[in-house]
């Protein structure tokens, strides 16, 4: 299996621009997460999804951001309108039990 | 105050030295204990985890947990410079919300 795949591993834009995110979780896994990390607060859990169904999305920042699994083999963390705050490591982890969480290479985003 | 707190380091050892990382922790609620090692650049990776007091051991690898003192520790037997990363320590509460220590650097010197 190929693990987790994000995409893009690097992502540059401006302030105000719509920016997404993309994540592949390994096939058969029934928990999807996605997590921000920066130096400042670590690693911060933002949403997870459980059979493709949003359970907890208390850790989501603002309205501007969104995230959707359409279904089993896809993700995206959307932040719209994006803002220099937001520049950050995003990772997206899959888990056939939840506790053993698989983490993906993730996105570098900055935010000019 | 932190859910959870963990020394930054960074921490610098020679081949072969043993390693203690340690988290401290506030919350009662916390059942699940992990710890994740990251590599430069990469995403974290699961080294163990365990719910219960005592400790768990895997290879050169030793979680330890004293939930009474509220203190989570990972030990590293006869390190190797491809120990070197960051390890995180990480817990879950009884609602199922994941928190994170922020992670100390570790260099293991040839």
């Amino acid at each position: 299996d190929a693990g987790v795949i994000q995409s893009p591993r690097h992502e540059v834009t401006e302030m105000g621009q719509e920016v997404t995110l993309r994540c592949k979780p390994i096939s058969g896994h029934d928990y999807l997460f996605w997590y921000r990390q920066t130096m400042m607060r670590g690693l911060e859990l933002l949403i997870y999804f459980n059979n493709n169904v949003p359970i907890d999305d208390s850790g989501m920042p603002e309205d501007r951001f969104s995230a959707k699994m359409p279904n089993a083999s896809f993700s995206t963390l959307k932040i719209q309108p994006s803002e220099p705050r937001d520049s950050a490591v995003y990772f997206c982890a899959s888990s056939p039990t939840y506790n053993e969480q698989f983490f993906g290479p993730g996105t570098r985003l900055t935010v000019l | 105050q932190k859910e959870v707190e963990q020394d930054p380091g960074p921490l610098s050892v020679p081949e072969g030295a043993i390693v203690s990382l340690n988290c401290t922790y506030s919350n009662s609620a916390f059942q699940y204990f992990m710890w994740y090692r990251q590599y430069s650049r990469k995403g974290p990776e699961l080294l163990m985890y365990t719910y219960s007091s005592g400790n768990k051991e895997d290879g050169r690898f030793t979680a330890q947990v004293d939930k009474s003192s509220k203190y989570i520790s990972l030990f590293i037997r006869d390190s190797q410079p491809s120990d070197s990363a960051t390890y995180l320590c990480a817990m879950r509460d009884t609602g199922n919300q994941f928190y994170f220590g922020t992670g100390t650097s570790l260099t293991v010197i040839p």
